[in-house]
């Protein structure tokens, strides 16, 4: 079953403009990952935020986590067309092995 | 690149037939995963091995399937007769267990079934 839930499902932007997709999930984590998935390829890495750090940023992508409200958020700011891709969150459960539990993801499309 | 390989990149198959597809992590992959994507969905978690053991599987895996990794190192995932609801994208990920974290996807294998 997916634990994450993405919000929006679905995001249309400028580029040059900011984008922030939100996940939220429902048992206690380990981690937390974002992935992106260009269509009909693999998924590509983003960041990785673990359960004691708030905040992490790497080149134009900020991601926070919440774990009282269970809720994480990826921000990529001055976005480029090349961004456009499903984005996915993903979620190392506590005693779960490492599996991830996926969301079903955000479709952002960033127009020229 | 993740320096994780699968093979085939696609197949299309009749209902019925096996299949089989191939995953190559990269050496420090001790851990290796399979998920399943259909479309519109997040990929689902379907087995995971430990160097050469299968330590867990999913209620997914149903008795059709059945994945080994030998030498722990390359690993495959065989379909036995095959069903329509079995198209998919199948994924694989290395992760290195000293540092259990981040999880290398290949480009998966899309998995067509007439």
């Amino acid at each position: 079953s997916q634990q994450g839930e993405e919000d929006p499902q679905a995001l249309s932007i400028q580029e040059g403009e900011n984008a922030t997709m939100n996940c939220s999930y429902k048992t206690s984590i380990n981690n937390l990952q974002w992935y992106r998935q260009n269509s009909g390829r693999g998924l590509v890495h983003l960041i990785l935020i673990r359960s004691n750090e708030r905040e992490k940023h790497s080149g134009r992508l900020r991601v926070t986590l919440d774990t009282s409200k269970k809720s994480s958020s990826l921000l990529i700011t001055a976005s480029r067309a090349a961004d456009t891709a499903s984005y996915f969150c993903a979620t190392d459960k506590t005693g779960a092995n490492s599996k991830l539990t996926f969301g079903k993801g955000i479709t952002l499309s960033v127009r020229p | 690149d993740t320096g994780v390989s699968q093979d085939p990149r696609h197949k299309i198959t009749k209902r019925g037939q096996n299949v089989t597809f191939r995953c190559d992590p990269i050496s420090e992959h001790n851990r290796l995963y399979w998920y399943r994507q259909t479309l519109g969905q997040g990929p689902e978690f379907l087995t995971y091995f430990q160097n050469e053991a299968q330590l867990e599987k999913s209620r997914l895996l149903s008795d059709r399937f059945s994945a080994e990794r030998p030498k722990g190192s390359f690993s495959t995932l065989e379909i036995q007769r095959t069903e329509q609801g079995d198209s998919a994208m199948y994924l694989c990920a290395g992760q290195r267990e000293l540092v259990l974290d981040t999880q290398y996807f290949g480009p998966g294998t899309r998995l067509t079934v007439l």
